[in-house]
């Protein structure tokens, strides 16, 4: 499977831990997105990167969460001292180049207790 | 700030029906419009619009968009259950790369 993988599918955690999701994008594709989406809702913007640089934040962004791209491959997206708020799924999506059609992996879905 | 409303929220149809969904955009310097079906998981896209009044078709669903009304519609005839999903539609932004998504429209197809 050549698609963006994503990586835990579900996580439980309980409020006040940390934890870090993994997104795996289409091998050739530069630009990586992380995305929030809640029961019933669209999906919400994050962050964004083009390779390696973290180029545009969402002021949903809070300080607790952070998100990396270290080598321009891989991505994580790490929240920190959990919230019941925080409980959606975390979508990351890839794409070739600006204005080029974004491919979605399935997901990691959060439930914090 | 931008806005993306989709309408009707949710609908049931019966196979062999027509469904038609309706996308409203708010979008200061629109890019494109996108149509997206996420059924359990990941949305999978279906459809990128960027000039007016061409329709694009794939299968039994077709798109059109309308740039001077600002707005889109999905028809899928022939539904079948393999149709129900939730259909989402985003924008993109000249000189911008995120995606800017309305509610979705949960649709149902009954045998």
């Amino acid at each position: 499977d050549t698609g963006v993988s994503q990586d835990p599918r579900h996580k439980i955690t309980k409020r006040g831990q940390n934890v870090t999701f993994r997104c795996d994008p289409i091998s050739e594709h530069n630009r990586l997105y992380w995305y929030r989406q809640t029961l019933g809702q669209g999906p919400e913007f994050l962050t964004y990167f083009q390779n390696e640089a973290q180029l545009e934040k969402s002021r949903l962004l809070s300080d607790r969460f952070s998100a990396e791209r270290p080598k321009g491959s891989f991505s994580t997206l790490e929240i920190q001292r959990t919230e019941q708020g925080d409980s959606a799924m975390y979508l990351c999506a890839s794409s070739l180049g600006e204005g080029s059609i974004q491919y979605f992996g399935a997901g990691t879905r959060l439930s914090v207790l | 700030e931008d806005k993306v409303v989709q309408s009707p929220l949710s609908l049931v149809v019966h196979e062999g029906d027509t469904v038609t969904l309706n996308c409203s955009y708010e979008v200061t310097n629109f890019r494109s419009l996108l149509w997206y079906k996420q059924e359990k998981k990941a949305p999978t896209f279906l459809f990128m619009l960027t000039s007016s009044g061409i329709e694009k078709k794939s299968g039994r669903l077709s798109s059109i968009l309308d740039k001077k009304e600002l707005f889109s519609i999905l028809n899928i005839t022939a539904t079948q259950t393999g149709d129900s999903a939730i259909y989402l539609c985003a924008v993109v932004k000249a000189a911008g790369n995120k995606l800017t998504f309305g509610g979705g429209t949960r649709v149902l197809v009954k045998p």
